[in-house]
C-alpha cells in the first residue's frame, strides 16, 4: 500500500481536462511540497511539477499543480494522445523520514 | 547538460548482494543543494523509494529496505552506489539513479533505468 493514494486510471477524449488526486496526512502532504512526474511508456519518469504548483522548464502550461489541505491535484487541460502515461505524485514524509510516492495513475485519452 | 547512468549487473541470484553504481557527468556531486538517490520499479507496478545520499554522507532510507540497503556516495570519481543485500525475486526492478533537491524535494534528474532480475 502506497502512503500516497492516487485514482488507478482516468481518461478523457482529446482536448478534454482531467485531474488526478492525491491524497496524503499531516506528515507528508500536509507539510511539504508536492511533486508530479510523467512516465510515458518504456521510460524513465520525468519531474513535470514541483514545489506543488511550478513547472520546470520546458514542461507546456497545461500542466497544473495545486494544493489544499493533505490533498494535491495535478491538472492537464487540452489533452492529447501523447499524454498517456502514468502520473505519479511525490513528497517527504516527516514521520517515516524519508521519500513517498503514490501508487501512479494511469492517463488514457480516449 | 547533467546526466546520470546506471551500471550494474542484470542478473543477480538470490540471497546474494545486488550492487549498482551511478555516475553522473557534468557539474559536481558534492555541495549541500544536492542529494543522490536510488527509486526502483518492479515489472508493471509503481515507483518505490528506496533511500537518498547526501555528499556529507547523510543517509535516509525507506524503512522497509532499511535493514538491506547501503548508499554510498564517491564525490571525487562522481559517483554514487547501492547494495541491496539478501535479494530475493521480490527485489527485480528497474532501478534509477536520481537527484533531488534539498529541502523541496523533487527529483529533477533521473537516470534512464538499469533492469536487476533475481534469479538462479
Amino acid at each position: 500500500q502506497s502512503v500516497l493514494t492516487q485514482p488507478p486510471s482516468v481518461s478523457a477524449a482529446p482536448g478534454q481536462k482531467v485531474t488526478i488526486s492525491c491524497s496524503g496526512s499531516s506528515s507528508n502532504i500536509g507539510n511539504k511540497y508536492v511533486s508530479w512526474y510523467q512516465q510515458l511508456p518504456g521510460t524513465a519518469p520525468k519531474l513535470l511539477i514541483y514545489e506543488d504548483y511550478k513547472r520546470p522548464s520546458g514542461i507546456p502550461d497545461r500542466f497544473s499543480g495545486s494544493k489544499s489541505g493533505t490533498s494535491a491535484t495535478l491538472g492537464i487541460t487540452g489533452l492529447q494522445t501523447g499524454d498517456e502515461a502514468d502520473y505519479y505524485c511525490g513528497t517527504w514524509d516527516t514521520s517515516l523520514l524519508a521519500g513517498v510516492f503514490g501508487g501512479g495513475t494511469k492517463l488514457t485519452v480516449l | 547538460q547533467l546526466q546520470l547512468q546506471e551500471s550494474g549487473p542484470g542478473l543477480v541470484k538470490p540471497s546474494e548482494t545486488l550492487s549498482l553504481t551511478c555516475t553522473v557527468s557534468s557539474g559536481s556531486i558534492s555541495g549541500t543543494t544536492y542529494y543522490w538517490g536510488w527509486i526502483r520499479q518492479p515489472p508493471g507496478k509503481g515507483l518505490e523509494w528506496i533511500g537518498i545520499i547526501f555528499a556529507s554522507g547523510t543517509t535516509f532510507y525507506n524503512p522497509s529496505l532499511r535493514s538491506r540497503v547501503t548508499i554510498s556516495v564517491h564525490t571525487s570519481r562522481k559517483q554514487f552506489s547501492l547494495e541491496v543485500a539478501s535479494v530475493t525475486a521480490a527485489d527485480t526492478a528497474v532501478f534509477y539513479c536520481v537527484r533531488g533537491t534539498h529541502d523541496v524535494d523533487n527529483l529533477d534528474m533521473w537516470g534512464q533505468g538499469t533492469m536487476v532480475t533475481v534469479s538462479s
